[in-house]
């Protein structure tokens, strides 16, 4: 069966400092894959989905980048994060129905 | 995608039936109806989705509209774990297309089961 894997389950980063989330999946191959940020008391919001190995498309300008280096990784990147970076960080994939999600990245920015 | 209208908030006795109703007055020929749910802190969890035909699974029934332009959740006996923000969603399914396959959140509807 598939199963998604996000680590870690929290984080508190301060303002200036990198960032790196990681998302690998099993049981799959070649899945579409997401990152979706909700900030407090917000809706869901897809930052950067992918097809395929090195292909990235992302939804909205922001402070974040995504890679996808293997074809079940996908990781969530930043170089000097903000404030506003804070939120719930969920990475998920779709076969050709419905989607999965992972437990999601709490991320509190200092 | 088509985009749904939700009522914010619900309450449910718990052990009877939740309903939560969708819009989706737009919704195109080749669009699917889904519904998700998010229960507090955790990523949201797939329910149940439908194009034309009224479907159940062991979490819910989904009732579409002939004309397709709303449809209705049915928690037949819903408990507290129930309690969550639910999601209706359409979207082309089945595509090949890179874009199609996102999936895009409104706002969702707060369903609360009170004991």
């Amino acid at each position: 069966s598939q199963t998604i894997h996000q680590w870690p389950a929290t984080l508190v980063q301060p303002v200036g400092s990198p960032l790196s989330l990681e998302c690998t999946v099993e049981g799959t191959s070649n899945p579409n894959l997401y990152w979706y940020r909700q900030a407090a008391g917000r809706g869901l919001q897809l930052l950067f989905y992918s097809v395929g190995i090195g292909q990235i498309s992302s939804e909205v300008p922001q402070n974040l980048s995504a890679s996808r280096p293997q074809d079940r990784q996908f990781i969530l990147s930043s170089k000097k994060l903000l404030l506003s970076d804070s939120g719930f960080y969920l990475c998920a994939w779709s076969g050709h129905s419905s989607y999965t999600f992972g437990s999601g990245t709490r991320l509190t920015v200092v | 995608d088509a985009k749904t209208t939700q009522p914010t908030s619900m309450d449910c006795a718990e052990g009877r039936a939740a309903n939560l109703p969708c819009n989706h007055s737009t919704i195109s020929g080749n669009e699917y109806v889904y519904w998700y749910r998010q229960i507090h802190s955790q990523g949201p969890q797939y329910i149940i989705h439908g194009l034309k035909n009224n479907e159940t699974n062991e979490m819910a029934s989904l009732i579409i509209t002939e004309d397709r332009k709303s449809s209705t959740l049915i928690l037949p006996h819903a408990t507290l774990r129930d309690t969550a923000v639910y999601y209706c969603i359409v979207r082309v399914a089945n595509s090949q297309e890179g874009s199609n396959y996102k999936l895009t959140f409104g706002k969702g509807t707060l369903l609360t089961v009170n004991p």
